[in-house]
């Protein structure tokens, strides 16, 4: 089926550990994003990307890492893992009529 | 940069009736697109409605309509009829379709549908 596969769904960490969350999409699209979401504040823009091989950051940056080496799949990276970083986490990739978003990855870190 | 506001972090409306969910936004930009989305408690984001700035008639879809007002940087979402299946988080948000196409979110709004 088309549209954007986020795996895993969800994931408790310890402080200090690492992951990285896969962002895949089979529509073709050239820009993807990463967003968090968190109560009270809606979606905020963490890294994007505008192609195949280029990133660029977004509204909170800091502590994530991404790679677009392909241009379906779109990897989020955690090196180290905070409290702060408890959250939802939505990848999206554009369409002409505006996104279409994977179904998130409730991500805990105690 | 640009921001988006929703100043009702939740609202309720009985089944059938009308509601209206306020968003006003910040930005110098003359083109650019505004959306409202719906994240129901399955967590899935839906795409609900668009506007394209340079449109004055504003758009709807089915049940759903925007006041968008865009000298007062207002952008309005009615929706008619009521159902309980509209029980949702509703969010708000702005994208120029330069520098990324990034989308810029308001903090969303609660909306409760009683039988």
């Amino acid at each position: 089926n088309a549209g954007v596969t986020q795996t895993p769904k969800f994931r408790v960490l310890k402080t200090g550990q690492s992951m990285t969350l896969l962002c895949a999409q089979d529509m073709n699209h050239e820009y993807m994003y990463w967003y968090r979401q968190d109560p009270g504040m809606g979606l905020r823009l963490i890294h994007y990307s505008v192609g195949e091989g280029t990133t660029a950051k977004g509204e909170v940056p800091d502590g994530y890492n991404v790679s677009r080496l392909k241009k379906q799949n779109f990897l989020l990276g955690l090196e180290s893992a905070a409290p702060s970083q408890t959250s939802v986490y939505f990848c999206a990739s554009r369409t002409v009529y505006g996104y279409t978003f994977g179904s998130g990855t409730r991500l805990t870190v105690v | 940069a640009q921001t988006v506001t929703q100043s009702q972090p939740e609202m309720s409306v009985q089944e059938a009736e009308t509601v209206t969910l306020s968003c006003t936004y910040d930005t110098s930009e003359s083109n650019y697109y505004l959306f409202w989305y719906k994240q129901p408690p399955s967590r899935q984001m839906i795409l609900v409605i668009r506007q394209e700035a340079y449109k004055q008639q504003n758009a709807t879809e089915n049940r759903f309509s925007v006041n968008f007002q865009k000298a007062a940087k207002s952008f309005s979402l009615k929706i008619s009829d009521s159902q309980l299946g509209d029980t949702a988080m509703y969010f708000c948000a702005f994208m120029k379709p330069t520098s990324g196409s990034r989308l810029t979110f308001g903090e969303g709004t609660q909306l409760t549908v009683n039988p």
